[in-house]
């Protein structure tokens, strides 16, 4: 099974200033049929499911304010957040769909300092 | 508009059956473009993925609960569900009804989450 593994477990960003959280496989997730990352990231508000963020590493869902960003490739994965609001207090988790197997991250809590 | 709506008792016994449904609104089952699945949360912890299905019946699951764990769908009700059997308190957790995006046999990331059910093991 592929494991996935994030990076901090909690980070506490200043209203403005950029987050940046790491998502790590225990293998690649390019996938050769399509040349794409199977990689989502999903943020997780209090006492809220989980919504979609981002898939295919770097493309952002439909109303995902611009200021969300993922990158990378293979196995080495981030999520920016290039201007941290209020709002976007929550924890985030990253998500392989390489393997039927799905498989998530722990989860980072991300907090205002 | 999508809904998906959980419902199952919020009580199991250890030793029991848990057993959940997700009642889809706004949307088909039978979709093409679409796959089910399920997933759940522990109080205070991650995401854990139990399995997915799509509506021709193909099933995958977690590899650490497969021996317990059924998923299936009733095309007829538009309707998926749950069923783990042998459950201890570990199993205790939020049961989220998901649905997933695919491309035939392609299954990919989960578009849109039910609210969630609250399920407690305890005697």
């Amino acid at each position: 099974d592929i494991v996935m593994t994030q990076s901090p477990d909690s980070l506490a960003v200043s209203l403005g200033e950029r987050a940046t959280i790491h998502c790590k496989s225990s293998q690649s997730l390019l996938h050769s049929s399509n040349k794409k990352n199977h990689l989502a990231w999903y943020q997780q508000k209090p006492g809220q499911p989980p919504q979609l963020l981002i898939y295919w590493a770097s493309t952002r869902e439909s109303g995902v304010p611009d200021r969300f960003r993922g990158s990378g490739s293979g196995t080495d994965f981030t999520l920016t957040i290039s201007s941290l609001q209020a709002e976007d207090v929550a924890v985030y988790y990253c998500q392989q769909y390489y393997s039927t197997l799905n498989s998530f991250g722990q989860g980072t809590t991300l907090e205002i300092k | 508009q999508l809904q998906l709506q959980e419902s199952g008792p919020g009580l199991v016994k250890p030793s029991e059956t848990l057993s959940l449904t997700c009642s889809l609104s706004g949307g088909s089952i039978t979709s093409s473009t679409y796959y089910w699945g399920w997933i759940r949360q522990p109080p205070g912890k991650g995401l854990e993925w139990i399995g997915s299905i799509y509506y021709s019946g193909r099933t995958y699951y977690n590899s650490s609960l497969k021996s317990r764990v059924t998923i299936s769908v009733d095309t007829s009700k538009n309707q998926l569900s749950l069923k783990l059997s042998s459950v201890t308190t570990a199993d205790t957790a939020v049961y989220y009804c998901t649905r997933g995006r695919r491309d035939g046999y392609n299954l990919y990331y989960f578009d849109y989450w039910g609210q969630g059910t609250l399920v407690t093991v305890s005697s």
